[in-house]
């Protein structure tokens, strides 16, 4: 079973808009971390922002915030006023508390698109 | 620059060449990663250090794959023999073990490999 679902292989925004990119993640620890990370096409990994599995309230930084629903296992992406810079891929990815190296695991990215 | 560093950039071999690649972390991390990209697809996990001990290594990792940081600073990959299927880019992470971030891994460039 995949560990990280992205169903959305691509996404249009407009300009100014909010989006929402969707993750769902899969795991028996209880302690673990969920990440989303950018990808320009230049290719370097960009972290945006991190929830913690025993966070109480959702991540946000800046116009990034993280919509956690635990029961549902899912760590949604929202970006607000979404700006021309923000086209690129999307990578939700997770660490699992058993695994000593935290090393992560990514779901298979979101193309996001903002048109003008 | 203090973010991590990756040499090559762009590596083109003919199949069963050997290629070695280089990564340079962050200076003050213990924890240094390597992980495979391939084209249309998430990163995965290959193979992590800290210090300069390989603490786990990845079933992706075939035995042509060999990788090193002798001094707990930069790390080689070398591919030995290299495959058309070893085509991909080679994202290599560090991170502080214990640090507040919960062990955020800053990526570098990458190495994109192309295997004639």
């Amino acid at each position: 079973a995949q560990k990280i679902t992205q169903t959305q292989p691509g996404m249009f925004v407009q300009e100014k808009e909010a989006v929402t990119l969707d993750c769902t993640y899969d795991t028996s620890d209880p302690s673990y971390g969920l990440f989303w990370y950018k990808q320009p096409s230049s290719g370097e990994m960009i972290f945006l922002i991190y929830q913690g599995s025993y966070d109480q309230q959702n991540a946000t930084e800046g116009r990034y915030s993280l919509n956690f629903q635990k029961a549902r296992k899912s760590a949604n992406l929202v970006i607000s006023a979404s700006q021309l810079g923000d086209s690129a891929m999307y990578f939700c990815a997770m660490r699992e508390a058993y695994n000593a190296g935290n090393m992560l695991t990514f779901g298979g990215g979101t193309r996001l698109m903002v048109k003008p | 620059d203090t973010g991590v560093s990756q040499d090559p950039r762009h590596k083109i071999t003919k199949r069963g060449q050997n290629v070695t690649f280089r990564c340079d972390p962050i200076s003050e991390h213990n924890r240094l990663y390597w992980y495979r990209q391939t084209l249309g697809q998430g990163p995965e996990f290959l193979t992590y250090f800290q210090n300069e001990a390989q603490l786990e290594k990845s079933r992706l990792l075939s035995d042509r794959f060999s990788a090193e940081r002798p001094k707990g600073s930069f790390s080689t990959l070398e591919i030995q023999r290299t495959e058309q299927g070893d085509s991909a880019m080679y994202l290599c992470a560090s991170s502080l073990a214990g640090s507040g971030r919960d062990n955020e891994q800053f990526f570098g460039p990458g190495t994109r490999l192309t295997v004639l």
